[in-house]
C-alpha cells in the first residue's frame, strides 16, 4: 500500500529563515503529489501539486517544491518564512486510475519564532 | 463563487446516537471526497463519488459509516450509534471530472461524549 512519511513532526525557523519540510513516499508508481496547509481551525488549501515534467514546482505564498524521484521525496521550501506561515503542513499523493484520493502524511507542524 | 461548504460546523452528540453531517460542493464538481482527521490516526480517507458511478467506500471504517450523495451534489455522511472513537473532524473535498486539485470545506467538528 501506498504511503507518505513526513519525518518532522514539530519545526521551529525563525522569521526570515529559510524554511524545507521533508516528504518522501513509497509507491510503485510516480504519483501525483501535493503540498496542501491548515492553519488553526481551518481547512486545507492547496499550496501546489507535481503531476509531470518539470521537477520544481511553483506554488502559492512563496512556496516551492522539488519532486525527486530517486529519492522518492517532494520537499517543500520556502527561502524566507513569514510568521503567517505557521500552520500545519500536510504532504498527499494521489493515483489518478484509482479515483484520485488523497493519501496523507502525518503532517508537519510549523512555529515561526519573531 | 462559494467553496465547499459544510454543516454543522460543531456537533455535540452523546455515545450511542447517529449523526449525520452535510456537505455542499463547489457548482459543477462531479467528484466528492469524504476524509476524517484524528489525533490518533491523522488524516484518513473514507469515501469517494464520482458522477453517477458506484461509491468508493473503501476507506469507512465501519459499517456504522455510510454516506449517500442525492442528485449528484449534496452528501451526507452518517455514522450509527456513534463511539468516542468517532470523535474527528470531518472534511468534506470536491473537484472537477478527470481533476486532481481537490477543495476542502471548513470541515465539522464532531464531539461523542
Amino acid at each position: 500500500a501506498q504511503s507518505v512519511t513526513q519525518p518532522d513532526i514539530h519545526i521551529t525557523v525563525s522569521e526570515g529563515a529559510s524554511l524545507e519540510l521533508r516528504c518522501n513516499y513509497s509507491y510503485g508508481a510516480t504519483p501525483y503529489l501535493f503540498w496542501y496547509v491548515q492553519s488553526p481551525g481551518q481547512g486545507l488549501q492547496l499550496l501546489l501539486k507535481y503531476f509531470s515534467g518539470d521537477t520544481l514546482v511553483q506554488g502559492i505564498k512563496g512556496f516551492e517544491a522539488e519532486f525527486k524521484r530517486s529519492q522518492s521525496s517532494f520537499n517543500l521550501r520556502k527561502p524566507s518564512v513569514h510568521w503567517s506561515d505557521a500552520a500545519e503542513y500536510f504532504c498527499a499523493v494521489a493515483l489518478w486510475d484509482a479515483g484520485n484520493m488523497l493519501t496523507f502524511g502525518g503532517g508537519t507542524r510549523l512555529m515561526v519564532k519573531p | 463563487g462559494a467553496g465547499v461548504s459544510q454543516s454543522p460546523s460543531n456537533k455535540v452528540t452523546e455515545k450511542g446516537k447517529d449523526v449525520e453531517l452535510r456537505c455542499d460542493p463547489i457548482s459543477g464538481h462531479t467528484a466528492l471526497y469524504w476524509y476524517r482527521q484524528s489525533l490518533g490516526q491523522g488524516l484518513e480517507f473514507l469515501i469517494y463519488f464520482q458522477g453517477n458511478s458506484a461509491p468508493d467506500k473503501s476507506g469507512l471504517p465501519s459499517d456504522r459509516f455510510s454516506a449517500e450523495r442525492t442528485g449528484g451534489s449534496v452528501s451526507t455522511l452518517t455514522i450509527q450509534r456513534t463511539q468516542q472513537e468517532d470523535s474527528a473532524v470531518y472534511l468534506c473535498a470536491s473537484s472537477f471530472l478527470r481533476s486532481n486539485e481537490q477543495f476542502f470545506g471548513p470541515g465539522t467538528r464532531l464531539t461523542v461524549l
